[in-house]
């Protein structure tokens, strides 16, 4: 149960893309498609914006996608909005429990 | 509108216990998989716990088996975490989550546990 990895942070201005890595093994991330995203601001809980690897929850703006490719899951957040800065948080199903990632701050220049 | 509202933390010390509770609302808690995600100051998230809808099958991550129990209280839409042998690595906020086709959908405010001597 080893923490997904995650970069620490990551940076684009306004209007650009930003793109957060979330790397795990075949055990979890590449064994499954149950990846998902979650957006996280200072103080707050948590927000769910990606599952099963590519979906949106009803109300997450079409400027929020996932993929994936082997062992490494990927969110794309499109057109920055200053809103977007928050932490990021990738996890995934690993059989009989769910893993985390090591978590990403992302700025907007 | 989905509700969680947990309860129960405190301050405890080292090898202590505490019962966390979240009480839920605005879905039919009885057809969902529940769990507890932890985060620990200025750190990650963290699964701790799941129980399953159906049969009640309960999953533990390494670090709290054997010392925390997840049980679900149908009838009464609440959630438990029954948290034992506590260390001063267990102190974090414990989020009550419900779960949707392999993620969480819903998160309470959490309920903060620090383990302290």
């Amino acid at each position: 149960q080893s923490a997904l990895t995650q970069p620490p942070s990551a940076s684009g201005s306004l209007g650009q893309s930003v793109t957060i890595s979330c790397t795990g093994t075949s055990s979890d991330v590449g064994g499954y498609n149950y990846v998902s995203w979650y957006q996280q601001h200072p103080g707050k809980a948590p927000k769910l914006v990606i599952y099963e690897v590519t979906k949106r929850p009803s109300g997450v703006p079409d400027r929020f996608s996932g993929s994936k490719s082997g062992n490494t899951a990927s969110l794309t957040v499109s057109g920055l909005q200053a809103e977007d800065e928050a932490d990021y948080h990738c996890s995934s199903h690993a059989g009989s429990s769910n893993v985390f990632g090591t978590g990403t701050k992302v700025t907007v220049l | 509108e989905v509700q969680l509202l947990e309860s129960g933390g405190g301050l405890v010390q080292p090898g202590g216990s505490l019962r966390l509770s979240c009480a839920a609302s605005g879905f039919t808690f009885s057809n969902y998989a529940m769990a507890w995600v932890r985060q620990a100051p200025g750190k990650g998230l963290e699964w701790v716990s799941s129980i399953a809808s159906g049969d009640g099958s309960t999953y533990y991550a390494d670090s709290v088996r054997g010392r925390f129990t997840i049980s679900r209280d149908n009838p009464r839409n609440t959630l438990y975490l029954q948290v034992n042998s506590l260390r001063v690595e267990d102190t974090a906020l414990y989020y009550c989550v419900k779960g949707i086709r392999g993620a969480y959908g819903d998160w309470g405010q959490g309920t903060l546990v620090t383990v302290s001597s």
